[in-house]
This record gives C-alpha cells, sequence and structure tokens, in this order.
C-alpha cells in the first residue's frame, strides 16, 4: 500500500533534548516536505526536499534540520526543542510531473514542556 | 510565491451543493491549482486540481475562472464525512527550486449541519 509512515505518532519531551521524527514514503517520490499545523495558524511548511541530497527552506524554518540521504526518508531534527515547537508535524511526498498528487503521513503530535 | 485566498468557514445542509471559493489573483501561467481537504484528525488528502478547463472526478468539481485568477470548488451533495478543513494551493508544473514552496495557508473550514 502507498504510504507516507511518521514516526512516532506521539512524543512528549522536555526542553533542550535533541529529537528526531522520522517519515518514510514506500512511493519512490522525489520531492518530500515538513509541515506544522497549529491552532489558527494553518499549515505551515517547514523545509522542503526536491530530491536526494536537495533541501531548501520553507516559511517556518527556525530551529528545524532536515536531511536527504536517501529518497525513501526525510527526516525532521529539533537539536534543541523549545515549548513554541509544541505543535502537530506532517510529512508529505509526491512525484514529478504534471499530476504531482501530494501524499501527507499521518501527523505527529510533539509536547516540548 | 504566489498565495491563495479562502473564507475561514463556511456552512452547508447536508445532500446540498457546496460551492468553495478560492482567489489567487497572482496566479502564473504554469501554476496548477490544486485542492486538499483534511478531515479530523487526519493529515490533508488530495481531492482534486486543475490549470484551466473545468475538471470533475468522483470526489468533486473544480470551476476555474476564464482569467484563472479565482476558482470554486464544487461538492454535489454535501455529506456529515465531507466535514473538513478545505485547502486551495498553487502547485508550479515546472518542477525544480522554489517551487517546492507549497503555501497552504488556513483553509476553509467547512460545517454540514444534518
Amino acid at each position: 500500500e502507498a504510504q507516507v509512515t511518521q514516526n512516532p505518532r506521539y512524543l512528549i519531551t522536555v526542553t533542550g533534548k535533541k529529537l528526531t521524527v522520522t517519515c518514510s514514503q514506500n512511493m519512490n517520490h522525489e520531492y518530500m516536505s515538513w509541515y506544522r499545523q497549529d491552532p489558527g495558524l494553518g499549515l505551515r511548511q517547514i523545509y522542503y526536499s526536491m530530491n536526494v541530497e536537495v533541501t531548501d527552506k520553507g516559511d517556518v524554518p527556525e530551529g528545524y534540520k532536515v536531511s536527504r540521504k536517501e529518497k525513501r526518508n526525510f527526516p525532521l531534527i529539533l537539536e534543541s526543542p523549545s515549548p513554541n515547537q509544541t505543535s502537530l508535524y506532517f510529512c508529505a511526498s509526491s512525484s514529478v510531473g504534471h499530476n504531482e498528487k501530494l501524499f501527507f503521513g499521518s501527523g505527529t503530535q510533539l509536547s516540548v514542556l | 510565491d504566489a498565495k491563495t485566498t479562502q473564507p475561514n468557514s463556511m456552512e452547508s445542509n447536508e445532500e446540498e451543493p457546496v460551492h468553495l471559493p478560492c482567489n489567487h489573483s497572482t496566479i502564473s501561467g504554469t501554476d496548477y491549482i490544486h485542492w486538499y481537504r483534511q478531515l479530523p484528525s487526519q493529515g490533508p488528502e488530495y481531492v482534486i486540481h486543475g490549470l484551466t478547463s473545468n475538471v470533475n472526478n468522483r470526489m468533486a468539481s473544480l470551476a476555474i475562472a476564464e482569467d484563472r485568477k479565482s476558482s470554486t470548488l464544487i461538492l454535489h451533495r454535501a455529506t456529515l464525512r465531507d466535514a473538513a478543513v478545505y485547502y486551495c494551493i498553487l502547485r508550479d508544473r515546472n518542477y525544480g527550486g522554489s517551487q517546492g514552496n507549497l503555501i497552504f495557508g488556513k483553509g476553509t473550514k467547512l460545517s454540514v449541519k444534518p
């Protein structure tokens, strides 16, 4: 089954403790992206990757890192999480071409205490 | 990057048609118009997309203005399961560079009354 898998689904951590949220897709998609969703602010893009080893900042990249060493994986790294990074995070992927439908993961609810 | 403007919320009655508007006055000639929806407690899912002509699929119809500066997602008979946040985004068909910066915004929250 074609899917985007995020882990973990829920995560509670403390300020300053490094964490990684994983994202994996099994559709051989070139494009992958991370979004955060906060009440009243909608979906905001953090980082995106057009292909392996190619990443770029979205609208709210501060405090986050990403890497794209393999096509299927696009982890989101919080080196020193802070409470304002408490949010619902979504990973998305798509192929290249005119019919580039985005596929989203189920989300990761992160709480930073 | 081209952005879209949508109403914050709309209401509909069950089994009636719903027209969800989206303005994209700065759309470029290579931008496709995509619609996604997000059901409660789920990630967004694709609904429909188009370039110039109106489009239909099993979920909805997309009506695109002649000047392409606005579009309307049409749900022909709303059901309670259609209650969701609907997002209209623009996606450049030329893949590469900043075309990856996809702006979703806040979308339109659709409520469906029984």
